[in-house]
């Protein structure tokens, strides 16, 4: 199995900028997860989706962020506009149901 | 929401044993786990414990849970370069899991 598969892997991007960030969960795995990790605020979860519908997006900073899952093999994580304060490093994980959840590598977004 | 904590910063000598410690507040957690990150990588799984347990083993790493106390350890014996990274420690609850801050541990050659 290849685990999830995040992409891009590095992005950099200017102020006001839309940004998209990719995901593509383990086969089989029925939840998604996104995470925003920080140097000052570490891994803060943004949302999270089962079975494709989103459960609990108390998470995300601001309207500025959308996310969907479309289907069980992808899911996207949208910022725009884009500003400095949103560079981080973007990871997705997913879970089959039983509770350990599976990392991707992460996504590294600066914003300029 | 859920509080995990845990120390921020542990520096050992290569062979000796580590003990990351983590404490968690939610009493109905069905798992309790441990994930390391390494640099510019995502979070590895590296072992988990069932909360009807006190203790597991893996190799080099124990898994202690004191469940009256909600203390969980990760002990790493012969600690060795290569385990230099950030522990996670991570309750499971409603559906979700709620991560500590992590420890950085340094490995002294």
């Amino acid at each position: 199995d290849a685990g999830v598969i995040q992409s891009p892997r590095h992005e950099v991007t200017e102020m006001g900028q839309e940004v998209t960030l990719r995901c593509k969960p383990i086969s089989g795995h029925n939840s998604l997860f996104w995470y925003r990790q920080t140097m000052m605020r570490g891994l803060e979860l943004l949302i999270y989706f089962n079975n494709n519908v989103p459960i609990d997006d108390s998470g995300m900073p601001e309207d500025r962020f959308s996310a969907k899952m479309p289907n069980a093999s992808f899911s996207t994580l949208k910022i725009q506009p884009s500003e400095p304060r949103d560079s981080a490093v973007y990871f997705c994980a997913s879970t089959p149901g039983s509770g350990e959840q599976y990392f991707g590598p992460g996504t590294r977004l600066t914003v300029t | 929401g859920e509080d995990v904590e845990q120390s921020l910063f542990l520096s050992v000598r290569e062979g000796d044993s580590s003990v990351i410690n983590c404490t968690y507040t939610d009493s109905s957690s069905t798992y309790l786990y441990w994930y390391k990150q390494e640099p510019g990588a995502g979070l590895q799984l590296l072992t988990y414990i069932f909360s009807n347990m006190d203790m597991k083993q893996d190799q080099r790493l124990t898994v202690l849970l004191n469940k009256k106390d909600k203390h969980l350890s990760l002990r790493i014996a012969d600690t060795q370069t290569g385990d230099s990274a950030i522990y996670f420690c991570a309750e499971s609850a409603a559906n979700n899991l709620f991560f500590g801050t992590g420890t950085r541990l340094t490995v002294i050659p």
